[in-house]
């Protein structure tokens, strides 16, 4: 099955800096890659996604990049705010697999994003 | 228009029993996946259901299970409760396989 590796696990950075956090997968299948947010005690929030038949997709300050030839994703967020401050979750899945349905999320263990005032 | 709801959203329990925890997905959603998520394994699939349908199954035992009825609500079963089991129980709906999942507020399972 897929493996999702996720880095940093912390990673703390001054308001206004950029932050990136990387993921790799395992399963060349895997076709989907979403990024979430969780604020403590909240919900996952999908914040971005990108399917790979593109390399890269921005929304405002948030960005995520995938080299399906080396297998992995990022996600970058520039002029970070408080808000930023959160843990975030890469996944991956395959949409459609060979049975002609979608896998499940295979999800990265997270990076707790610590925005510095 | 609203998003995922579960209830309960906090259930104690003690070994042995079982328990059902209950999502509604968006109005004209008709995917429903569950996630475990504990801090030691953090967010794990469980498995996804479409028009009834169980399509998708991750790797837990047979003690989980689930369903899924017409109007696309779904409900989750979990047998033999263990302590292990303790977590946040996580379902997502979507509007079709393969669309972007939106979580609900999650089910905290308190096995003691």
């Amino acid at each position: 099955g897929e493996n999702v590796e996720q880095h940093p696990s912390t990673l703390s950075v001054q308001e206004g800096d950029s932050a990136v956090i990387k993921c790799t997968y395992s399963d060349s299948a895997s076709n989907y890659f979403p990024w979430y947010k969780q604020e403590l005690g909240k919900r996952p929030q999908l914040i971005i996604d990108i399917r790979s038949n593109v390399g890269e997709k921005k929304d405002q300050r948030i960005a995520v990049t995938l080299n399906k030839t080396a297998k992995h994703f990022s996600l970058h967020i520039t002029e970070t705010q408080p808000e930023d401050s959160a843990v975030y979750f890469c996944a991956a899945s395959s949409h459609w697999n060979s049975g002609g349905g979608a896998d499940g999320l295979t999800f990265g263990k997270g990076t707790h994003l610590i925005i510095q005032p | 228009k609203a998003g995922v709801t579960q209830t309960p959203r906090y259930l104690i329990k003690t070994r042995g029993q079982q328990v059902t925890l209950s999502c509604s997905p968006i109005s004209g959603h008709r995917s429903v996946s569950w996630y475990q998520q504990t801090p030691g394994q953090g967010l794990q699939f469980l498995f996804e259901y479409f028009s009834e349908t169980q399509r998708n199954k991750g790797n837990f035992p047979g003690r989980f299970s689930g369903r899924q009825f017409s109007n696309s609500r779904s409900e989750m079963n979990v047998s033999t409760l263990e302590l292990g089991d303790s977590a946040l129980y996580l379902c997502a709906s979507s509007l079709y396989m393969g669309n972007e999942q939106f979580f609900g507020p999650g089910t905290r399972l308190t096995v003691l």
